[in-house]
């Protein structure tokens, strides 16, 4: 039992590149989002999704696209990568979609664009 | 709008000394408050949340709505206490947490 998988673990792009990190899960777990974390500024939701079929915005979509075909997985995908895209990438679950309950983190993507 | 405020950067202890990890949160309906912690080459994961009334690992948490706070506290520091420490808002339904910052908490001999 995995838990949360994230691909891949570090990954160097050139300005207008576009690639995608994979979010997998093995819980079954209702809520999948995804955050950034950047030095100074904490965590920050990007997209989130509710359920298979069901995403939204968080607070900082803008250059992400994200989908929700499965309930296991929730790709992120970077359409034209710029140098502000520099962070580290946090996939998050958790098992009900509403209510208090805890996040499930995966290991971390570390982005760079050059 | 919902905001967490963790004041400071770094907090430095010596070991056996007490800890108070700061939070300030601004929700003008009824928040949910977390304590996430990441230690090095660690998955962020919870600590402790607001309902719970839980002490873990020696760290707990009151929620004080009339001063908005939800500040962390453990009364003697660990070396192993080392890390970074978020305080999260769920508004809400609690889906979409807020992070604070951070407080990188270090605990030297």
């Amino acid at each position: 039992n995995a838990g949360v998988t994230q691909t891949p673990k570090f990954q160097v792009l050139k300005t207008g590149q576009s690639m995608t990190l994979q979010c997998a899960q093995d819980m079954n777990h209702e809520y999948m989002s995804w955050y950034r974390q950047d030095p100074g500024m904490g965590l920050r939701l990007i997209h989130y999704s509710v359920g298979a079929g069901i995403t939204d915005q968080g607070e900082v979509p803008n250059g992400y696209n994200v989908s929700r075909s499965t309930t296991e997985d929730f790709p992120l995908r970077l359409l034209s990568a710029a140098p502000s895209q520099t962070s580290v990438y946090f996939c998050a679950i958790k098992g009900v979609a509403g209510g208090a309950g805890e996040l499930f983190f995966g290991e971390g993507s570390r982005l760079t664009v050059l | 709008a919902q905001r967490v405020t963790q004041p400071e950067k770094l907090l430095s202890v010596f070991k056996g000394a007490p800890v108070e990890l700061k939070c300030n949160y601004s929700y003008s309906g009824s928040p949910e408050l977390f304590w996430y912690v990441q230690y090095s080459r660690q998955r962020l994961q919870l600590l402790l949340r607001h309902i719970s009334r839980e002490s873990i690992k020696g760290f707990t948490a009151d929620l004080n709505k009339g001063e908005t706070s939800f500040h962390l506290k453990k009364p003697f520091a660990q070396e192993e206490d080392s890390a970074m420490y978020y305080c999260a808002l769920g508004a809400g339904t609690a889906s979409k947490l807020t992070f604070g910052t951070g407080t990188r908490l270090q605990v030297t001999l």
